[in-house]
Protein backbone atom coordinates (compact mmCIF):
# COMPACT_ATOMS: atom_id res chain seq x y z
CA UNK A 1 0.00 0.00 0.00
CA UNK A 2 1.42 3.01 -0.99
CA UNK A 3 1.98 5.76 1.94
CA UNK A 4 3.02 9.17 1.15
CA UNK A 5 4.92 11.21 4.13
CA UNK A 6 5.94 14.94 4.54
CA UNK A 7 8.56 16.45 6.20
CA UNK A 8 8.89 19.01 8.13
CA UNK A 9 4.89 19.00 9.50
CA UNK A 10 5.05 22.70 9.73
CA UNK A 11 7.60 25.46 8.91
CA UNK A 12 7.82 28.87 9.84
CA UNK A 13 10.32 31.25 7.93
CA UNK A 14 10.97 35.04 7.72
CA UNK A 15 9.42 36.74 4.40
CA UNK A 16 12.07 36.06 1.34
CA UNK A 17 13.28 33.19 2.60
CA UNK A 18 13.79 29.73 -0.05
CA UNK A 19 12.53 27.10 0.87
CA UNK A 20 12.30 23.58 0.08
CA UNK A 21 9.78 20.96 1.48
CA UNK A 22 9.57 17.00 1.14
CA UNK A 23 7.64 14.85 -0.06
CA UNK A 24 8.50 10.83 -0.16
CA UNK A 25 6.94 7.50 -1.27
CA UNK A 26 7.36 4.13 -0.82
CA UNK A 27 6.14 2.45 -3.90
CA UNK A 28 7.56 4.03 -7.13
CA UNK A 29 5.49 3.00 -9.26
CA UNK A 30 3.20 5.90 -9.64
CA UNK A 31 1.43 7.76 -12.38
CA UNK A 32 2.19 11.17 -11.66
CA UNK A 33 2.49 13.31 -8.17
CA UNK A 34 0.51 16.72 -7.88
CA UNK A 35 1.59 19.53 -5.25
CA UNK A 36 -1.67 21.48 -3.80
CA UNK A 37 -2.19 24.36 -1.68
CA UNK A 38 -4.85 24.54 0.86
CA UNK A 39 -5.73 27.82 3.11
CA UNK A 40 -7.06 27.47 6.15
CA UNK A 41 -10.70 26.68 5.77
CA UNK A 42 -10.64 26.46 2.07
CA UNK A 43 -10.33 23.39 -0.53
CA UNK A 44 -7.49 22.61 -2.18
CA UNK A 45 -6.03 24.25 -5.10
CA UNK A 46 -3.51 22.21 -7.60
CA UNK A 47 0.08 24.01 -7.97
CA UNK A 48 2.08 21.77 -10.11
CA UNK A 49 1.67 18.08 -11.32
CA UNK A 50 4.70 16.08 -12.28
CA UNK A 51 4.15 12.80 -14.70
CA UNK A 52 6.45 10.03 -13.85
CA UNK A 53 8.48 10.55 -17.03
CA UNK A 54 9.24 14.09 -16.12
CA UNK A 55 11.99 15.49 -13.75
CA UNK A 56 10.56 18.85 -12.62
CA UNK A 57 7.78 21.87 -13.39
CA UNK A 58 8.07 25.46 -12.92
CA UNK A 59 5.39 27.79 -11.92
CA UNK A 60 6.61 31.27 -11.25
CA UNK A 61 8.72 31.23 -7.73
CA UNK A 62 7.55 27.75 -7.61
CA UNK A 63 9.35 24.34 -8.50
CA UNK A 64 9.06 20.97 -7.83
CA UNK A 65 10.94 17.87 -8.79
CA UNK A 66 10.43 13.92 -8.92
CA UNK A 67 12.80 11.69 -8.63
CA UNK A 68 10.93 8.53 -8.55
CA UNK A 69 13.49 5.82 -8.29
CA UNK A 70 14.25 7.10 -5.15
CA UNK A 71 10.54 7.93 -3.94
CA UNK A 72 11.36 11.59 -3.22
CA UNK A 73 9.56 15.28 -4.53
CA UNK A 74 10.36 18.55 -3.73
CA UNK A 75 8.72 21.85 -3.63
CA UNK A 76 11.17 24.60 -3.82
CA UNK A 77 9.38 27.95 -2.87
CA UNK A 78 11.53 31.06 -4.02
CA UNK A 79 11.63 34.19 -2.08
CA UNK A 80 9.00 33.09 0.12
CA UNK A 81 6.28 35.73 1.07
CA UNK A 82 3.38 36.15 3.62
CA UNK A 83 0.84 34.92 1.36
CA UNK A 84 2.56 31.71 0.71
CA UNK A 85 0.97 30.80 4.13
CA UNK A 86 -1.13 27.79 3.56
CA UNK A 87 -0.76 24.12 4.15
CA UNK A 88 1.10 22.40 1.37
CA UNK A 89 -0.06 18.89 0.14
CA UNK A 90 1.53 16.23 -2.09
CA UNK A 91 -0.32 13.87 -3.50
CA UNK A 92 0.65 10.51 -5.99
CA UNK A 93 -1.52 8.16 -8.31
CA UNK A 94 -0.14 4.86 -8.38
CA UNK A 95 0.25 3.02 -11.54
CA UNK A 96 -2.14 0.01 -9.94
CA UNK A 97 -4.41 1.91 -7.45
CA UNK A 98 -6.96 3.09 -10.50
CA UNK A 99 -7.81 6.80 -10.29
CA UNK A 100 -7.35 7.05 -5.92
CA UNK A 101 -5.11 9.97 -5.24
CA UNK A 102 -3.25 9.31 -2.03
CA UNK A 103 -2.11 12.00 -0.13
CA UNK A 104 0.71 13.14 2.50
CA UNK A 105 0.14 14.31 5.70
CA UNK A 106 0.87 18.17 4.54
CA UNK A 107 3.14 21.09 5.45
CA UNK A 108 1.93 23.74 7.42
CA UNK A 109 3.89 26.96 6.30
CA UNK A 110 3.78 30.36 8.08
CA UNK A 111 5.96 33.46 6.54
CA UNK A 112 6.22 35.93 8.83
CA UNK A 113 6.65 39.59 7.30
CA UNK B 1 -9.10 23.60 -16.12
CA UNK B 2 -12.25 22.92 -14.12
CA UNK B 3 -14.36 25.19 -11.48
CA UNK B 4 -16.35 23.39 -9.26
CA UNK B 5 -18.75 24.55 -6.74
CA UNK B 6 -20.50 22.72 -3.59
CA UNK B 7 -23.20 23.03 -1.49
CA UNK B 8 -24.04 23.58 1.13
CA UNK B 9 -20.49 25.21 2.32
CA UNK B 10 -21.41 24.55 5.73
CA UNK B 11 -23.81 23.01 8.11
CA UNK B 12 -24.31 21.62 11.55
CA UNK B 13 -26.58 18.86 11.72
CA UNK B 14 -27.81 16.69 14.35
CA UNK B 15 -27.03 12.95 15.41
CA UNK B 16 -29.41 10.33 13.29
CA UNK B 17 -29.98 12.59 10.49
CA UNK B 18 -28.56 12.61 6.74
CA UNK B 19 -27.02 15.49 4.58
CA UNK B 20 -27.13 15.37 0.74
CA UNK B 21 -23.88 17.61 -0.58
CA UNK B 22 -23.82 18.77 -4.32
CA UNK B 23 -21.14 19.30 -6.74
CA UNK B 24 -21.67 21.53 -9.53
CA UNK B 25 -18.74 21.58 -12.40
CA UNK B 26 -18.36 24.42 -15.27
CA UNK B 27 -17.08 21.74 -17.68
CA UNK B 28 -18.10 18.01 -18.37
CA UNK B 29 -15.78 15.52 -16.89
CA UNK B 30 -15.74 11.72 -16.57
CA UNK B 31 -14.02 11.28 -13.41
CA UNK B 32 -15.78 12.89 -10.29
CA UNK B 33 -13.98 11.93 -6.54
CA UNK B 34 -15.67 12.67 -3.44
CA UNK B 35 -12.76 12.87 -0.56
CA UNK B 36 -13.32 13.28 3.20
CA UNK B 37 -10.70 15.46 5.16
CA UNK B 38 -11.22 14.90 8.84
CA UNK B 39 -10.42 17.51 11.63
CA UNK B 40 -6.29 17.66 11.58
CA UNK B 41 -6.05 14.93 9.27
CA UNK B 42 -5.09 14.89 5.26
CA UNK B 43 -7.55 13.65 2.91
CA UNK B 44 -9.54 10.59 2.14
CA UNK B 45 -11.00 9.17 -1.10
CA UNK B 46 -14.38 8.28 -0.28
CA UNK B 47 -15.31 6.86 -3.64
CA UNK B 48 -15.01 7.46 -7.58
CA UNK B 49 -18.46 8.62 -8.73
CA UNK B 50 -19.19 6.82 -12.04
CA UNK B 51 -21.82 8.84 -14.86
CA UNK B 52 -24.21 6.01 -15.62
CA UNK B 53 -23.27 3.16 -12.99
CA UNK B 54 -22.60 2.92 -9.38
CA UNK B 55 -19.90 4.55 -7.61
CA UNK B 56 -16.78 2.75 -7.06
CA UNK B 57 -16.49 3.10 -2.74
CA UNK B 58 -12.50 2.79 -1.15
CA UNK B 59 -11.86 0.31 1.79
CA UNK B 60 -13.98 1.26 5.04
CA UNK B 61 -17.00 3.40 3.06
CA UNK B 62 -20.28 1.86 2.19
CA UNK B 63 -23.01 2.88 0.11
CA UNK B 64 -25.55 2.77 2.70
CA UNK B 65 -23.67 5.66 4.88
CA UNK B 66 -22.22 7.94 1.58
CA UNK B 67 -24.79 7.05 -1.32
CA UNK B 68 -23.69 8.96 -4.45
CA UNK B 69 -25.51 10.10 -7.04
CA UNK B 70 -23.87 11.18 -10.91
CA UNK B 71 -27.03 12.14 -13.29
CA UNK B 72 -24.78 13.66 -15.63
CA UNK B 73 -20.92 14.54 -16.71
CA UNK B 74 -21.62 18.19 -14.82
CA UNK B 75 -22.78 16.88 -11.44
CA UNK B 76 -22.75 14.48 -8.30
CA UNK B 77 -24.38 14.46 -4.83
CA UNK B 78 -22.95 12.56 -1.84
CA UNK B 79 -25.19 11.55 1.30
CA UNK B 80 -23.81 11.49 4.63
CA UNK B 81 -26.47 8.81 6.45
CA UNK B 82 -27.70 8.67 9.70
CA UNK B 83 -24.72 10.89 11.29
CA UNK B 84 -22.73 10.51 14.18
CA UNK B 85 -19.81 12.91 15.57
CA UNK B 86 -17.43 11.08 13.87
CA UNK B 87 -18.77 12.10 10.74
CA UNK B 88 -17.46 16.10 11.65
CA UNK B 89 -15.38 16.71 8.53
CA UNK B 90 -14.74 18.43 5.85
CA UNK B 91 -15.52 16.67 2.58
CA UNK B 92 -14.51 17.72 -0.94
CA UNK B 93 -15.46 16.67 -4.20
CA UNK B 94 -12.99 16.62 -7.07
CA UNK B 95 -12.39 15.62 -10.74
CA UNK B 96 -9.56 15.21 -12.85
CA UNK B 97 -9.72 16.21 -16.79
CA UNK B 98 -8.13 15.61 -19.89
CA UNK B 99 -4.74 17.24 -18.65
CA UNK B 100 -4.75 14.74 -15.85
CA UNK B 101 -4.37 17.23 -13.19
CA UNK B 102 -6.94 17.40 -10.35
CA UNK B 103 -9.23 19.82 -9.25
CA UNK B 104 -11.27 20.47 -5.96
CA UNK B 105 -14.18 21.95 -4.96
CA UNK B 106 -14.21 24.47 -1.98
CA UNK B 107 -15.57 21.59 0.61
CA UNK B 108 -18.30 21.31 2.78
CA UNK B 109 -17.50 21.74 6.27
CA UNK B 110 -19.72 19.63 8.35
CA UNK B 111 -20.43 19.35 11.96
CA UNK B 112 -22.42 16.74 13.73
CA UNK B 113 -23.56 17.34 17.56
Amino acid sequence: KQEVTQIPAALSVPEGENLVLNCSFTDSAIYNLQWFRQDPGKGLTSLLLIQSSQREQTSGRLNASLDKSSGRSTLYIAASQPGDSATYLCAVVDNNAGNMLTFGGGTRLMVKP
Amino acid sequence: SAVISQKPSRDICQRGTSLTIQCQVDSQVTMMFWYRQQPGQSLTLIATANQGSEATYESGFVIDKFPISRPNLTFSTLTVSNMSPEDSSIYLCSVRTGGLTQYFGPGTRLLVL
